[in-house]
């Protein structure tokens, strides 16, 4: 069973500041990585992918995956009351020898931002 | 279209009555996903496909459950003899197909909102 796990919320921060955003997966052969935006009563946005071991930056947000560990994270700098929302994190996994993973959702971590 | 497009987007029905949901994906993207998400719960994982085939359906709850995409494009979700317990928002989502092993971005629909009564 593939699991993955997200730091229990809600995660409250005063604009401006860093949030940190975390995700841990059981399946080691995951190879590729998400993190989505859910705003309440929405579908889930695609904020970054990532599929390499480090750091990947995408303007006030940076992913970092380490597979060693088999953690990804999420910082969002500078935050703003309109990054309030609930973060999911998304691991891939592999099933019968398909070359496309199905996805695997953590259950999310409610993020509110306040001015 | 531009975006994933789900229909109905809600959808109330009485127990024991067959329901259907609709997905149109993103023109070009093979691969075609259907999770459903209860409230406060991520997204649980249904069936995917790739093409006309249903790669991996093992999400599928039980028997009740069917989804088709007879031309590699739009996919139908099918439930019959729906149950309260199916309430939830049905979700499709759409990507590329990467080489290596590796799974393109998924674009979500904005959901379709099953209550059944």
């Amino acid at each position: 069973q593939k699991e993955v796990e997200q730091n229990s919320g809600p995660l409250s921060v005063p604009e401006g500041a860093i949030a940190s955003l975390n995700c841990t997966y059981s399946d080691r052969g995951s190879q590729s990585f998400f993190w989505y935006r859910q705003y309440s009563g929405k579908s889930p946005e695609l904020i970054m992918s990532i599929y390499s071991n480090g750091d990947k930056e995408d303007g006030r947000f940076t992913a970092q995956l380490n597979k060693a560990s088999q953690y990804v994270s999420l910082l969002i700098r500078d935050s703003q009351p309109s990054d309030s929302a609930t973060y999911l994190c998304a691991v891939s996994g592999f099933d019968r020898g398909s070359t496309l993973g199905r996805l695997y959702f953590g259950r999310g971590t409610q993020l509110t931002v306040w001015p | 279209g531009a975006g994933v497009s789900q229909t109905p987007s809600n959808k109330v029905t009485e127990k024991g009555k067959y329901v259907e949901l609709r997905c149109d994906p993103i023109s070009g993207h093979t691969a075609l996903y259907w999770y459903r998400q209860s409230l406060g719960q991520g997204p649980e994982f249904l069936i995917y496909f790739q093409g006309t085939g249903a790669a991996d359906d093992s999400g599928l709850p039980n028997d009740r459950f069917f989804a088709v995409r007879p031309e590699g494009s739009v996919s139908t979700l099918k439930i019959q003899r729906t149950e309260r317990g199916d309430s939830a928002v049905y979700l499709c989502a759409s990507s590329r197909e990467l080489t290596g092993g590796l799974t393109g971005e998924l674009f979500f629909g904005e959901g379709s909102r099953l209550t059944v009564l």
